[in-house]
């Protein structure tokens, strides 16, 4: 069964660069089925979709994050990263990689369990 | 942006209640439109997909309906380990978008 982790910094400071990693266990990143996806929640808050990669590495990101994300895949490594740049206290979420069905229908499974993220000095 | 208003926010209800729950869409949509039950500290866990296709493992006491901007969540016979906030969330069309959770809270 397909299962994601997340990892990386709990702690980051004002206007440096989030750094998350996604490692994929007991499937592959390279299926042409699927997208692999960051999605965020702010404390006590909604979901946020954040950006996608597929395992060729073309990417799509969210507008609202303005050009601060980038998100890049390594396939030999079964790991998928996400970089979000010049960061805010408004940034501070729970952070989740997830695999999206590219069928047509998109949905969001499985989720990695979540890491949070605190942006402060 | 596609927007995605759920109602209610909240809801109170007992054990063995049907209960639905409302998202609606600011536009057509088709069935592009996805549920999902979050528990507290854990991650959101697929429910229902394309509107109202009940994803594997999920209890048949779960339903969702609706095509276009309305869609809902049906729980037919509510038991404890339901009572969990859940989410909508179109794949019409880039970005993503989520509804805004309905907390489901024990009378």
């Amino acid at each position: 069964q397909l299962q994601l982790q997340e990892s990386g910094p709990g702690l980051v400071k004002p206007s440096e660069t989030l750094s998350l990693t996604c490692t994929v266990f007991g499937g592959s990143i390279s299926s042409s089925s699927y997208y692999w996806d960051w999605i965020r929640q702010p404390p006590g808050k909604g979901l946020e979709w954040i950006g996608s990669m597929y395992y060729s590495g073309n990417s799509h990101y969210n507008p609202s994050l303005k050009g601060r994300v980038t998100i890049s895949v390594d396939t030999s490594k079964k790991k998928f990263s996400l970089k979000l740049s010049s960061v805010t206290a408004a940034d501070t979420a729970v952070y989740y990689c997830a695999r999206r069905d590219g069928s047509g229908y998109d949905w969001f499974d499985p989720w990695g369990q979540g890491t949070l993220v605190t942006v402060s000095s | 942006d596609i927007q995605m208003t759920q109602s209610p926010s909240s809801l109170s209800a007992s054990v063995g209640d049907r209960v639905t729950i409302t998202c609606r869409a600011s536009q057509s949509i088709s069935n592009y439109l996805n549920w999902y039950q979050q528990k507290p500290g854990k991650a959101p866990k697929l429910l229902i997909y394309a509107a109202s296709s009940l994803q594997s493992g999920v209890p048949s006491r779960f339903s969702g309906s609706g095509s276009g901007t309305d869609f809902t969540l049906t729980i037919s016979s509510l038991q404890p380990e339901d009572f969990a906030t859940y989410y909508c969330q179109q794949s019409y069309s880039n970005p993503y978008t989520f509804g805004q959770g309905t907390k489901l809270e024990i009378k």
